[in-house]
């Protein structure tokens, strides 16, 4: 099956620094989504970009899908960006499941 | 337009009692999504539904493991004489699926926290 990995696996942040979250994958893909998971579990939707580049206030992506990866920006981290980040993806055929990569933990300290 | 519904929110069970999740797609959805997620791990896929139809069951445990999305109410995924190894967080996903073949946003729940004892 697809190989999704994640990197880095830990990051650290001070407050106010940018980061760059990288998703690489082995396999053509129809969907990739961007997950938050809060302190609390909850599953929040980022971003839904199979290709291309957004934007979303202090968070944008790009996925070059030709080339296999993705990239989370996070600009201005505050410390409510802390979490676990998730990169998932839909391998094209694969009858629309979802393959997650294992998460990037970040921790964005005051 | 209210998200996708999940309860209960925390489930305990003791070791060979049965655990029943249940969730809501939103508002427009034809189509549940079921994943776990085992602690310190990514979710895992483990099955695809639509109204009364199994679609892709692939990530199913092959025993205990059972799901349903009836015309009429909630998806349940079923967990018969519920082990220890059962205790996960339990996540359920919807989409619309506009048109066959079509990929789209996964919207997720809150989920299930299961705990066997």
């Amino acid at each position: 099956g697809i190989q999704v990995e994640q990197s880095p696996p830990d990051l650290i942040l001070q407050e106010g620094a940018n980061s760059t979250l990288r998703c690489n994958f082995s396999d053509s893909v129809n969907n990739l989504q961007w997950f938050h998971q809060n302190p609390w579990g909850q599953l929040i939707n980022l971003f839904y970009i199979p290709s291309g580049t957004k934007q979303n206030g202090r968070l944008s992506a790009t996925t070059v899908a030709t080339e296999r990866y993705s990239l989370l920006y996070i600009s201005s981290s505050q410390t409510t960006d802390s979490g676990v980040y998730f990169c998932a993806v839909e391998v094209t055929g694969a009858n629309s499941k979802l393959t997650f990569g294992k998460g990037i933990t970040l921790s964005v300290r005051p | 337009n209210a998200g996708v519904m999940q309860n209960p929110r925390h489930l305990v069970r003791r070791r060979g009692q049965e655990a029943r999740l249940r969730c809501s797609p939103m508002k427009g959805h034809s189509h549940v999504y079921w994943y776990r997620q085992l602690p310190e791990e990514g979710l895992k896929f483990m099955v695809y539904l639509q109204k009364e139809n199994i679609i892709d069951e692939s990530g199913m445990p092959k025993e205990r493991f059972s799901a349903e999305f009836p015309k009429e109410g909630p998806s349940i995924l079923r967990i018969q004489q519920v082990v220890r190894g059962d205790s996960a967080a339990y996540f359920c996903a919807s989409s619309p699926r506009l048109r066959p073949l079509s990929t789209d946003t996964q919207y997720f729940g809150p989920g299930t926290r299961l705990t066997v004892l």
